[in-house]
């Protein structure tokens, strides 16, 4: 079935530094993906949609100038967390729906679990 | 009010046991509605959909009421391997097919021998 991969899955860095969190999908095309956040105990939030072609989709709150979105391909997302703190440290996710015409079913990657120091 | 609403348990049950499930949502708009599950620092897996008319996949049921925004997730004869936290999902009407899902926090289950 259709795979969508996360690179990487758990990263540890300085507080300031940037961090790039690809997403791909492995054997089907996504020219929308969803980049989720899930701290501890909580329930997965939505960040921003990601479009091939076109920018990013933010949700309110969201800092599109500190979580960089890049819809390179119709394979491949990257979430760049900019200058991280240690309040970014959390699970991030991507999905990918399933199909052009419907986003009932999503393919979620495996998250990346980012710790800022 | 949250959009998503779930009774965070945990559920702690013994092996065989019925148990139940239930999620409110606040969207009367919504158009899809799923159960996921979760294990512990993993990525949510699609567990079913859930239908007005109801379905069952096996020993689990989902039942859907648009008229009382409730959504309920119904598991017999539990097995350990059913320990995990069950995510309420909704997706919104946007007038297209392209849009989000809307994840509640979670309904934790652990099942004991």
């Amino acid at each position: 079935g259709a795979v969508v991969s996360q690179h990487p899955s758990r990263v540890i860095c300085k507080s300031g530094t940037s961090v790039k969190i690809e997403c791909r999908s492995l054997d089907f095309q996504a020219t929308t993906m969803f980049w989720y956040r899930q701290f501890p105990k909580q329930s997965l939030m939505l960040m921003a949609t990601s479009n091939e072609g076109s920018k990013a989709t933010y949700e309110q709150g969201v800092e599109k100038d500190k979580f960089l979105i890049n819809h390179a391909s119709l394979t491949l997302s990257t979430l760049t967390v900019t200058s991280a703190h240690p309040e970014d440290s959390s699970f991030y996710i991507c999905s990918a729906p399933a199909s052009f015409t419907s986003t009932d079913t999503q393919y979620f990657g495996p998250g990346t679990r980012l710790t800022v120091l | 009010r949250k959009e998503v609403e779930q009774d965070p348990g945990p559920f702690n049950v013994p092996e065989g046991a019925t148990v139940a499930f239930n999620c409110t949502y606040s969207n009367s708009a919504s158009q899809s509605f799923f159960w996921y599950r979760q294990d512990c620092r993993k990525e949510p897996k699609l567990l079913m959909s859930v239908y007005s008319s109801g379905n069952e996949d096996g020993r689990f049921t989902a039942q859907l009421n648009r008229a009382s925004q409730y959504i309920s997730l119904l598991i017999r004869d539990s097995k350990l391997s059913d320990s995990a936290t069950y995510l309420c999902v909704v997706k919104p009407w946007y007038g297209g097919s392209q849009g989000n899902l809307i994840f509640g926090k979670g309904t934790k289950l652990s099942v004991k021998p």
